[in-house]
């Protein structure tokens, strides 16, 4: 099975523009999760989407927002950037089969806001 | 805060010895899992083990936890330079509604 694709792998944005990023997750896959990750502030959970509908949310401001379609591809936005939003976003998917929640990632996509 | 801590947070060793990372964690967890992160890429899953469970190996990896005292152990042995890389626990807190909390990493170093 091909893995978590993410696209694209780089992006870089000024401050007050807005940005989508996109993640297909491992076919068969209906959970995805999203995460930022710093060198500051390490990798923390931002969404968790399955079958369409928002299972979780971490501790982000309303700026980060995210959908997952019917097929399972999964969308995040953040708008009115910020430099602090400088970061890798991780995607991850998992088979959700059984109660055990390994993730399988994507490689990411660097975002640079100037 | 971080639901797991790494420790320690940086570790330099040589080829074919053998590399211990601890995590510790602060609640009631369902299971426990390392993985792999290699220069800024995405991570690669190493090894699960869940609450009932104290010790698990895979391949060179092996992991113990120890929920009394709330901490997980990751030894990899005969470590090679291709190991080098950045290894995180995260856990599967209790309630935690499908979500994973990860610590901030060890970074190892295995010199040639």
């Amino acid at each position: 099975k091909a893995g978590v694709t993410q696209t694209p792998r780089y992006l870089i944005k000024t401050r007050g523009q807005q940005v989508t990023l996109s993640c297909s997750p491992i076919s068969g896959h209906r959970s995805v999760s999203w995460y930022q990750q710093t060198p500051g502030q390490g990798l923390q959970f931002l969404f968790e989407y399955f079958s369409e509908t928002q299972r979780n949310k971490g501790n982000f401001p309303g700026r980060f927002s995210g959908r997952q379609f019917s097929n399972s591809r999964s969308e995040m936005n953040v708008s009115t950037l910020e430099l602090g939003d400088s970061a890798l976003y991780l995607c991850a998917s998992s088979p959700r089969l059984t109660s055990y929640n390994e993730q399988f990632f994507g490689p990411g996509t660097r975002l640079t806001v100037l | 805060s971080q639901q797991g801590e790494e420790d320690p947070q940086a570790l330099s060793i040589q080829e074919g010895e053998n590399a211990t990372m601890n995590c510790s964690y602060k609640t009631s967890i369902n299971n426990l899992q390392w993985y792999r992160q290699n220069s800024g890429r995405g991570l690669v899953h190493l090894i699960l083990i869940r609450s009932n469970e104290r010790e698990k190996h895979s391949g060179r990896l092996r992991v113990t936890l120890d929920t009394s005292k709330k901490s997980s152990s990751l030894l990899i042995t005969a470590s090679r330079a291709a190991d080098t890389a950045s290894y995180f626990c995260a856990t599967d807190a209790s309630g935690s509604n499908y979500k994973l909390t990860f610590g901030k990493g060890t970074l190892l170093t295995v010199n040639p």
